[in-house]
């Protein structure tokens, strides 16, 4: 079984401040994960993903996150928030090797403050 | 510019009444996933299918829902009869399965269903 765990269900940040939306998993096996991005009356679209290989991934918008083994986490991260980020975020796990169920969280909506 | 289409976008209906949504994946991909998303539950896997073979759809309510791929190009979740508690967005997305795959859906812009 694998799971993900966001926490926080809300978070505000200012303009131009750190964002850091926090995600932990829990996989049998080595996991691909991943962030969405919804916006308002929109579907989810892929942010990033990990994958194998290099642990930090950069993503769109100037997104990043990082997959910790030992701290089963992968937290998406962004050095100064922009307005524009104002979205709901989900994390999502799945398994290699062919589509198994992918599996969300419950989603982070990210308010920012001008 | 490819992308996952679905129909109706908004839906009201009473109680009672059949709901079909449908929905037209990124051509070539193979894999299909119905989601609902509320506020109470977030998102939630109905069902998924591979090459058009259901895989999973443990997550759906037998008694009322179903879901079908009629063909490549479609796939189609219905309720019958519907209730209040169904009112949600429902979600499709499509991906593509191989052995390098990376597990990415691309999700269509849901339909929102309101059952009265």
């Amino acid at each position: 079984a694998q799971s993900v765990t966001q926490l926080g269900s809300h978070v505000s940040v200012s303009e131009g401040a750190l964002v850091l939306l926090r995600c932990n998993y829990s996989s049998s096996v080595p996991p691909y994960l991943f962030w969405y991005v919804q916006y308002p009356n929109q579907g989810l679209q892929l942010l990033l993903k990990y994958t194998t290989g290099a642990t930090l991934v950069k993503g769109i918008n100037g997104f990043e996150a990082e997959f910790k083994k030992s701290e089963t986490s992968f937290h998406l991260t962004k050095p100064s928030a922009h307005m524009s980020d104002a979205a709901e975020y989900f994390c999502a796990v799945t398994r290699g090797g062919g589509y198994q169920k992918v599996t969300f969280g419950t989603g982070t909506k990210l308010q920012v403050i001008p | 510019d490819a992308r996952v289409t679905q129909t109706p976008r908004d839906k009201v209906t009473e109680m009672g009444q059949e709901v079909t949504m449908r929905c037209q994946p990124i051509l070539g991909h193979n894999t299909v996933f119905w989601y609902r998303q509320t506020m109470m539950q977030g998102l939630e896997l109905l069902a998924y299918f591979r090459n058009r073979a259901p895989l999973d759809d443990s997550g759906m309510p037998k008694d009322r829902f179903s879901a079908e791929m009629p063909d490549a190009t479609l796939a189609t979740l219905k309720i019958q009869p519907s209730e209040p508690r169904d009112s949600a967005v429902y979600f499709c997305a499509s991906g593509l399965t191989a052995d390098t795959n990376t597990g990415e859906l691309f999700f269509g812009e849901g339909s929102r269903l309101t059952v009265l």
